[in-house]
């Protein structure tokens, strides 16, 4: 059975600041990795996914992830945050031979001004 | 514009009375799915649907019934709503394939009193 963590319930960061918020995984066999934002009443957005190939992934709105394979982690980050950046994040995970997403429990990011 | 849309936003609702919540998608996505978001458990798979009439049971499928007699839709009932379910529901669909990101529909805040 795949898990995901994201180890912090909370981060806090000022603006203009570097942003990263973790996540580690564990399954059986290949991943494919996906990190969601969720805006105050709203659903999930996607951001990005890992898939294969290059282990730096671009996405929305400037965010980008790193994907780890020894260490199964799957990091977000952003080299300077905007407040609107304030959100909750998901990571979700899927082996590559089975149609299960699983996703860690998020994490929520304050960006002060 | 491709959207999942959910009805209703927001419901209460007493023990014991069957409801509906309507999900549907304008993209034409063969998979489709029902979670349940809970504070600190982050989001739970109820049931999913890899096409019309396929439907399969996800991580916690007591108290709820799903059906997929069209391609678009994919409604998740109640049969006896009890306070436990009280949750904030999401509606996703995707294209076929494990690598595919999936799109959230708004949520449907529901409390069972």
């Amino acid at each position: 059975a795949q898990s995901v963590a994201q180890p912090e319930d909370q981060v806090n960061v000022a603006e203009g600041n570097p942003l990263t918020v973790k996540c580690t995984y564990s399954v059986s066999g290949n991943p494919y990795l996906f990190w969601y934002v969720q805006y105050p009443n709203r659903g999930l957005q996607f951001l990005l996914k890992y898939i294969t190939g290059d282990n730096l992934v671009k996405g929305s709105y400037g965010f980008e992830a790193e994907f780890n394979k020894s260490q199964t982690s799957f990091h977000l980050k952003k080299p300077s945050a905007l407040v609107s950046d304030s959100a909750l994040y998901f990571c979700a995970v899927r082996p590559s031979n089975d149609y299960k997403l699983s996703f860690g429990a998020g994490t929520t990011v304050t960006v002060r001004a | 514009e491709a959207q999942v849309t959910q009805n209703p936003r927001y419901l209460i609702t007493v023990t014991g009375k069957k409801l509906t919540v309507t999900c549907s998608q304008n993209m034409n996505h063969e998979y489709m799915s029902w979670y349940r978001q809970d504070p600190g458990l982050g989001l739970r798979q109820i049931y999913y649907s890899m096409n019309v009439e396929v439907t399969d049971k996800g991580d916690v499928p007591e108290g709820y019934k799903v059906s997929r007699k069209e391609k678009r839709n994919f409604p998740l009932i109640l049969e006896s709503p009890s306070p436990n379910q009280t949750s904030l529901y999401f509606c996703a669909s995707r294209r076929q394939g494990a690598n595919n990101e999936q799109f959230f529909g708004p949520g449907t805040r529901l409390t069972v009193l």
